[in-house]
């Protein structure tokens, strides 16, 4: 079966810290992608990257920077949290032009 | 101009009976493609059904089926025979050339019984 794993269901950090969200996949997909959740906006783009070491800006990479060392894993990095980046973030996953993405189940950062 | 537009954001059906979902799309690519997902209040995206840009029939998986007028940039979900358990978020989304997903706002369904 399919596996996307976030690292943290729950995590909560404070006002300034670097944060880092993990994302691993076991289908060997080129192509990996961070959204964040928030009410009433859906899911937005962060970034995505369609190789290893390749990334791509989404609708809202400010404040977000991405690692893509092993095709298997692709982190998100908070480079200095703020309280408006409070939100769940989905990673997911998928073959270049082929079936849907697959979704991690998310994590749900608090920014104190 | 947003890529998938839910202009419904919420919605309620009685149980057993069926419900439409809307979902309006923009592109100016040949190839795309169309999906659904729902999320449940636990939280995992849960990916139901695909339409492509040239599939000339609307796409079925059991309860659901995808109405897809191409013409019409429209690419409604129908829900069959509603059960509780379809009480959810549900997202559609559109992948262009380029592996770009843009997902919509998302419609709340709530079953009633």
């Amino acid at each position: 079966d399919v596996k996307v794993t976030q690292s943290s269901r729950y995590l909560v950090k404070r006002t300034g810290e670097k944060v880092f969200l993990e994302c691993v996949q076991d289908m060997d997909h080129e192509n990996m992608f961070w959204y964040r959740q928030d009410p009433g906006l859906g899911l937005r783009l962060i970034y995505f990257s369609y190789d290893v070491k390749m990334k791509e800006k989404g609708d809202i990479p400010e404040g977000y920077s991405v690692s893509r060392e092993k095709k298997e894993r692709f982190s998100l990095i908070l480079e200095s949290a703020s309280t408006n980046q409070t939100s769940m973030y989905l990673c997911a996953s998928s073959l270049p032009g082929g079936p849907p993405q697959h979704f991690g189940d998310g994590t749900r950062l608090s920014i104190l | 101009a947003q890529k998938i537009t839910q202009t419904q954001p919420g919605m309620f059906v009685q149980e057993k009976e069926a419900v439409t979902l809307d979902c309006t799309y923009d592109t100016s690519d040949q190839s795309y493609g169309l999906f659904w997902y729902k999320q449940p209040s636990s939280g995992e995206m849960i990916f139901l059904i695909y339409q492509g840009s040239y599939d000339e029939q609307n796409a079925t998986e059991g309860r659901y089926s995808l109405n897809f007028q191409k013409a019409r940039k429209s690419a409604n979900l129908v829900i069959s025979a509603s059960q509780l358990g379809d009480s959810a978020m549900y997202f559609c989304a559109m992948r262009e050339y380029g592996n770009q997903f843009y997902f919509g706002t998302g419609t709340s369904l709530t079953v009633i019984p």
